[in-house]
């Protein structure tokens, strides 16, 4: 079955150094993989998306690399911030109106 | 800027009540969606819709079922509330998309059920 792993325990990091949260998936081919960001108490909210033929896409302080050799995508955070506290959640799609799949998610905790 | 409405923020109710979560979106989106979210379970698909009067079950249905009279709403229902029903529950839009499926969330209603 289809399997998308995040790391579980949180990541803390100290501000202004680079984050950097791993997704991991088996038994899927994804025509493109998104990342969203999900403060406490609220609804993800839409991040980056990378297609499978990206290796790496950028928005400001944020990158993502899609391996889909290794079926593997890094989202990087660099001069982190304590706003950047978060949890972070990668989702698999095949596109044409399909439904994503989501990862459990990875908490960030950036400290001053 | 797309707007995804949920109707409570907060609810509790009682084991065998009747709840109904109402979930809204004004960018005429035709794709709506109903999660619950659970420590360590991560997002879980309940049901989803791709047009008026259509639904579809996702991975985990049971317990639930859904209504999309109009475009613009969709409504999970909890026949009969139990206490393995509490959790958070997220709605979501997107538009029909070959490329992309980007999904709008709500912000949730936390139910509780005693």
């Amino acid at each position: 079955s289809q399997k998308i792993e995040q790391n579980s325990e949180a990541l803390n990091i100290q501000e202004g150094k680079t984050a950097t949260l791993t997704c991991n998936y088996t038994n899927y081919s994804p025509a493109y993989l998104q990342w969203y960001r999900q403060d406490p108490g609220r609804g993800p909210v839409f991040l980056l998306l990378i297609r499978e033929n990206e290796k790496e896409k950028r928005k400001e302080r944020l990158k993502v690399t899609f391996d889909t050799t290794l079926k593997q995508s890094l989202f990087h955070i660099t001069a982190s911030q304590p706003a950047d506290s978060a949890t972070y959640l990668c989702a698999l799609g095949q596109g044409g109106g399909n439904k994503l799949t989501f990862g459990t998610g990875t908490q960030l905790k950036v400290e001053l | 800027d797309v707007k995804v409405t949920q109707s409570s923020r907060y609810l509790v109710k009682r084991t065998g009540e009747k709840v109904f979560l109402e979930c809204v979106q004004d960018m005429d989106h035709e794709n709506m969606f109903w999660y619950r979210q659970d420590p360590g379970l991560g997002l879980r698909l309940i049901y989803f819709s791709y047009d008026v009067k259509m639904k579809e079950k996702g991975d985990i249905p049971e317990g639930y079922s859904v209504s999309r009279e109009k475009k613009e709403r969709f409504s999970l229902i909890l026949e009969s509330a139990s206490t393995n029903q509490t959790s958070m529950y997220l709605c979501a839009s997107s538009l029909p998309s070959a490329i992309t499926d980007t999904q709008y969330f709500g912000p949730g209603t936390r139910l509780t059920v005693l």
